[in-house]
């Protein structure tokens, strides 16, 4: 059974930084893209950043880019999404996906409020 | 960035009815379109991929089908526990973009 778990979220303030990990399972993860999507409360999805299979090639929206890292361990089976210099925009349930979004993590949440 | 219009943004049905949600990309993106169901407090689940093909595991009552731009979402017969927010999302190119949902609810 596919599994993704996130975890690292909370509440942190504007301008400092939060490390998300979603740790993966019953599948070989070093087969398949991930990617981190958001949903701010109330509000749509939005596609943030994604990384290949190897970590060679990685993409990011706009709103996100110089400020998020996308990342992976393989031997781990874990994806990561480093975050500075965060915004009160950037609050948000953040869900860890394989592939185009086939499987979804539960969610962690990140509050970026004073 | 390819748009994606979704329609209705909620929709009141009765059970037993048929129901369908349409997604409206601004460029051709050929199958490239999933479906996914999202109920409160959980994280989206995918029904349909590649435009047509249904899930592993989801009951047939939801199918879908596209025409050029044009991607629709059809459940034959609305049960009760297909109350549910609905959403498409087009991997065509990046950045991947979603609908901006369908609240469905229970006449």
């Amino acid at each position: 059974e596919v599994q993704l778990v996130e975890s690292g979220g909370g509440l942190v303030q504007p301008g400092r930084s939060m490390k998300l990990s979603c740790a993966a399972s019953g599948f070989t993860f070093s087969n398949y893209g991930m990617a981190w999507v958001r949903q701010a409360p109330t509000k749509g999805l939005e596609w943030v950043a994604t990384i290949s299979y190897d970590g060679s090639s990685t993409y990011y929206r706009d709103s996100v880019k110089g400020r998020f890292t996308i990342s992976r361990d393989n031997a781990k089976s874990t994806l990561y999404l480093q975050m500075n210099s965060l915004r009160s925009e950037d609050t948000a349930t953040y869900y860890c996906t394989r592939g185009t979004a086939h499987y979804w993590g539960q969610g962690v949440m990140v509050t970026v409020s004073s | 960035d390819i748009q994606v219009t979704q329609s209705p943004s909620s929709l009141l049905a009765s059970l037993g009815e048929r129901v369908t949600i349409t997604c409206q990309t601004s460029q051709s993106i050929s199958n490239n379109l999933n479906w996914y169901q999202q109920k409160p407090g959980q994280a989206p689940m995918l029904l349909i991929y590649y435009a047509t093909s249904l899930q592993t595991g989801m009951p047939s009552r939801f199918s879908g089908q596209y025409s050029g731009r044009s991607f629709t979402l059809t459940i034959t017969s609305l049960e009760p526990e297909d109350i549910a927010n609905y959403f498409c999302l087009q991997h065509y190119s990046a950045p991947h973009t979603f609908g901006s949902g369908t609240k469905l609810e229970i006449k």
